[in-house]
């Protein structure tokens, strides 16, 4: 099974800071990787799909790069509501989670 | 508007069973794959299964393998996961989930509210 791995676990940032969150596939998964946001007592919003598309909706300062095996989630300025936890995801996998805090 | 409603959660004790619902609306899952996703309390996200349109194809996660049974309704528009045989480690919020695209896997763009299954002596 592919296993995949979030770092950080846990982060602290402020408002404006870029901040990026990496994911990476035990083995290559081509483009087949898919972020998510979720807040507390919240279902996940899906963010990126695709690596790098944006999903409708979704604000231009949430950006995703990578193929097979390492991939990135970018948020270039961090605004009070994107305090939350990030999922990376490839099919029936999730990695672990991390936990943007605010600093 | 499109929304997927989960029902029929509660506390039952282990080696109970309980059977989950899925309600959807606004558009019609003959076309999707639907799956269902778990979160225990303060963990992370878990597939817990999926199946495709005509049910002919179902997949587990390996710690509910023969204890889970995914299905559907098409006619009903609704999603079902029978759980049998209960553990503690089976505590978790339960989503309902539906891919961006017809037809195949796909990242999942709608969830449901999530149901909280406990499981409890």
């Amino acid at each position: 099974d592919i296993q995949m791995t979030q770092s950080p676990s846990s982060l602290s940032a402020s408002v404006g800071d870029r901040v990026t969150i990496t994911c990476r596939a035990s083995q290559s998964i081509s483009n087949y990787l898919n972020w998510y946001q979720q807040k507390p007592g919240k279902a996940p919003k899906l963010l990126i799909y695709a690596a790098s598309s944006l999903q409708s909706g979704v604000p231009s300062r949430f950006s995703g790069s990578g193929s097979g095996t390492d991939f990135t989630l970018t948020i270039s300025s961090l605004q009070p509501e994107d305090f939350a936890t990030y999922y990376c995801q490839r099919s029936s996998t999730f990695g672990q989670g991390t936990k943007l805090e605010i600093k | 508007e499109e929304q997927l409603v989960e029902s029929g959660g509660g506390l039952v004790q282990p080696g109970e069973s309980l059977r989950l619902s899925c309600a959807a609306s606004g558009f019609s899952i003959r076309s999707y794959w639907m799956s269902w996703v778990r979160q225990a309390p303060g963990k992370g996200l878990e597939w817990v299964a999926n199946i495709n349109e005509d049910e002919s194809k179902k997949y587990y996660v390996d710690s509910v393998e023969g204890r889970f049974t995914i299905s559907r309704d098409n006619a009903k528009n609704s999603l079902y996961l029978q759980m049998t045989s209960l553990r503690a480690e089976d505590t978790a919020v339960y989503y309902c989930v539906r891919p961006r695209l017809a037809y195949g896997y796909d990242a999942y763009d709608m969830w449901g509210q999530g149901i909280m299954v406990t499981v409890s002596s």
